[in-house]
């Protein structure tokens, strides 16, 4: 079983910053098989990024993605408001990171 | 609209059984691979299970394996997961969700909490 783990667990920044959240792999994941969500409070996680680097549809550019291996990073560049959320990684359609919670600081 | 709407949670005890039910449309059910994930209160996401276009492939998470059991219904455009001997530790929102893009999620339903306690 692959385990996913995220950093940081949280992330205190400020609209307009740029966030940087990683996922590592215990083993090599294919970079087709990684995907990212964002999940707000009471509502149903959502896809931004599939692919490792493909976004989503309707996701802004503001969200990229990136990596290969174990190694994979989610980056929302020009922070709005609407982006602080919890953000979980995915691979291959079954285990999930642990989740980065990303506030506003 | 695209749209997935869970139902059948509720309140069960320590060792009884709930069958949930995800309902399907406007789209083609039949041509995609399903998932159930849940999340206990807060906590993280939990992958549960998959099942492929025609039911020939299903995977569970270790922890619920040997209790719950994935199918599908394509005629009736309905994912199931029956969900046996349930404990206190499954207690969650569980979600059904489409696979369509390299397995990731595209679509959610909304939810269907499931409650175990004495």
């Amino acid at each position: 079983e692959i385990v996913l783990t995220q950093s940081p667990g949280s992330l205190s920044l400020s609209p307009g910053e740029t966030a940087t959240l990683s996922c590592r792999a215990s083993q090599s994941v294919s970079s087709i098989y990684l995907a990212w969500y964002q999940q707000k409070p009471g509502q149903a996680p959502r896809l931004l990024i599939y692919g490792a680097s493909s976004r989503a549809t309707g996701i802004p550019d503001r969200f990229s993605g990136s990596g290969s291996g174990t190694d994979f990073t989610l980056t929302i560049s020009r922070l709005e408001p609407e982006d602080f959320a919890v953000y979980y990684c995915q691979q291959r359609g079954s285990s999930f990171g642990q989740g980065t919670k990303l506030e506003i600081k | 609209d695209v749209q997935l709407v869970e139902s059948g949670g509720g309140l069960v005890q320590p060792g009884g059984s709930l069958r949930l039910s995800c309902v399907a449309s406007g789209l083609t059910f039949s041509r995609y691979w399903m998932s159930w994930v849940r999340q206990a209160p807060g906590k993280g996401l939990e992958w549960v299970a998959n099942i492929k276009q025609d039911g020939s492939e299903k995977y569970h998470v270790e922890s619920v394996k040997g209790r719950f059991t994935i199918s599908r219904d394509n005629a009736k455009n309905t994912l199931f997961l029956q969900m046996n001997s349930l404990r206190v530790e499954d207690a969650a929102v569980y979600y059904c969700g489409r696979s369509a893009l390299a397995y990731a999620l595209d679509i959610w339903g909304q939810g269907t909490m499931v409650t175990v306690s004495s």
